[in-house]
């Protein structure tokens, strides 16, 4: 079945460093793939995606590129703000008779200090 | 716009009790989904409805579980006899439309805390 799979957390860091936080996942035909932020206290927000191979999705800073060959929807983003501080999860679509349902990673916990 | 709205935010009750959730999706969405987040199982998939019908039921752990859609709109998810295992946040979420379509993004509402004493 579906499955997709994120780097262990938490991760720390400190403000302005560079954040990458791995995705890869299974699935068969093409799936759509995003990523969803949770901020504290919030719901799960839509931050980027990317419909089909070597799509970059982009928002808000940060981007990741729909990679078929790795099976893979790294998060990357130049410089962390405090505000960045949440809980990210990958998720895939597999579409067709999955009916658009998402199969999320786990969750990645990301702290940054000031 | 408004988004997605669930109540109650917030539900505690003994065990053994029957619960009733409450989503409400975005106007004009017409995939409708229920997922369920656990410290234990993550983000997982409850069931999906497109307008008041349910093609996919598959997520809904046992025959405690149910749910249906009125009026292509408002969902009720409701949960028999519950048990403690059952405690969770459960997310509603909503799109334009499910049926053979991957790329349509879902907006989850707040998701209801429940608790299960």
């Amino acid at each position: 079945g579906d499955s997709v799979t994120q780097m262990e957390g938490p991760v720390t860091l400190s403000e302005e460093a560079f954040l990458t936080i791995n995705c890869t996942y299974t699935a068969t035909g093409y799936p759509s793939l995003f990523w969803y932020v949770q901020y504290p206290g919030e719901g799960l927000q839509l931050l980027l995606k990317a419909t089909k191979a070597d799509d970059k999705g982009s928002n808000k800073g940060f981007e990741a590129t729909y990679r078929k060959e790795t099976t893979s929807f790294h998060l990357e983003k130049g410089s962390v703000q405090v505000s960045d501080s949440a809980v990210y999860f990958c998720a895939l679509s597999a579409g067709g008779t999955s009916y658009g349902k998402l199969t999320f990673g786990q969750g990645t916990i990301l702290t940054v200090h000031p | 716009g408004a988004g997605v709205s669930q109540s109650p935010s917030n539900k505690v009750t003994e065990k053994g009790k029957d619960v009733e959730l409450r989503c409400d999706p975005i106007s004009g969405h017409t995939a409708l989904y229920w997922y369920r987040q656990s410290l234990g199982q993550g983000l997982e998939f409850l069931i999906y409805f497109q307008g008041n019908s349910a093609p996919d039921k598959s997520g809904l752990p046992s025959d405690r579980f149910s749910a249906e859609r009125t009026g292509g709109s408002v969902s009720t998810l409701t949960i028999q006899r519950t048990q403690q295992e059952d405690s969770a946040v459960y997310l509603c979420a909503s799109s334009l439309t499910g049926w053979g379509y991957s790329n349509q993004p879902q907006h989850f509402g707040d998701g209801t805390r429940l608790s299960i004493l």
